[in-house]
């Protein structure tokens, strides 16, 4: 089974805080991604990653940014928080190139983010 | 370009009712087309998928969705609801050499006794 593991599942912070937000995949997928859920918005995409130091803009990157050092790890991080950065966050992988031609994606448990 | 609309942000039937969920896209070439689900704090979960093969897709747990292209629709169906399919579902969509999906705002399933 895919296995998507997320360091937390629920985290509270305070406002200018950085936050560090974890993922890790355990079937060897070169690709890589973190969304947020909002309720009525469904998921957007932040950024993705297809290889190791690699890394795309998604639909709203404002606030954020990433890291991916090793194939396996792939982290959300919020240079200073903001309230409207409160959301769920969720991670996924993928196989990448002809292996993972039809993109199928499998999700971490999620983090619920709070910003006071 | 490419987007999915899912008509309606909930939609409520009794236990044992046929449950439709509907999902309409917009591709500009051949899509592939998914359904994930999401249970209460949980992540998604794949349903099913279309990827160009049969038009009907059997999945997990009693469902199906059927790819028409003429209307641009990959609706989802189950015949009998059970209270175990309350979740929220997504419909998601992407084409051969993207890596990413674009999803549907969700619909939330409320199955009542």
């Amino acid at each position: 089974d895919v296995k998507v593991t997320q360091s937390s599942r629920y985290l509270v912070k305070r406002t200018g805080e950085k936050v560090f937000l974890e993922c890790v995949q355990d079937m060897d997928h070169e690709n890589m991604f973190w969304y947020r859920q909002d309720p009525g918005l469904g998921l957007r995409l932040i950024y993705f990653s297809y290889d190791v130091k690699m890394k795309e803009k998604g639909d709203i990157p404002e606030g954020y940014s990433v890291s991916r050092e090793k194939k396996e790890r792939f982290s959300l991080i919020l240079e200073s928080a903001s309230t409207n950065q409160t959301s769920m966050y969720l991670c996924a992988s993928s196989l990448g190139g002809l292996a993972g031609l039809y993109n199928e994606q499998f999700f971490g448990p999620g983090t619920r983010l709070t910003v006071l | 370009a490419q987007s999915v609309t899912q008509l309606g942000s909930h939609v409520s039937v009794s236990e044992g009712a046929l449950v439709l969920l509907r999902c309409n896209y917009s591709s500009s070439v051949p899509p592939y087309l998914f359904w994930y689900v999401q249970y209460p704090n949980q992540g998604l979960q794949l349903l099913l998928k279309y990827t160009s093969a049969a038009t009907l897709v059997k999945g997990i747990n009693g469902f199906e969705a059927e790819f028409k292209k003429s209307e641009t629709s990959f609706h989802l169906t189950k015949p009998s609801a059970h209270m175990s399919d309350a979740a929220e579902y997504f419909c998601a969509v992407t084409h051969s050499g993207y890596s990413t999906l674009t999803f549907g705002k969700g619909t939330m399933l409320l199955v009542s006794p």
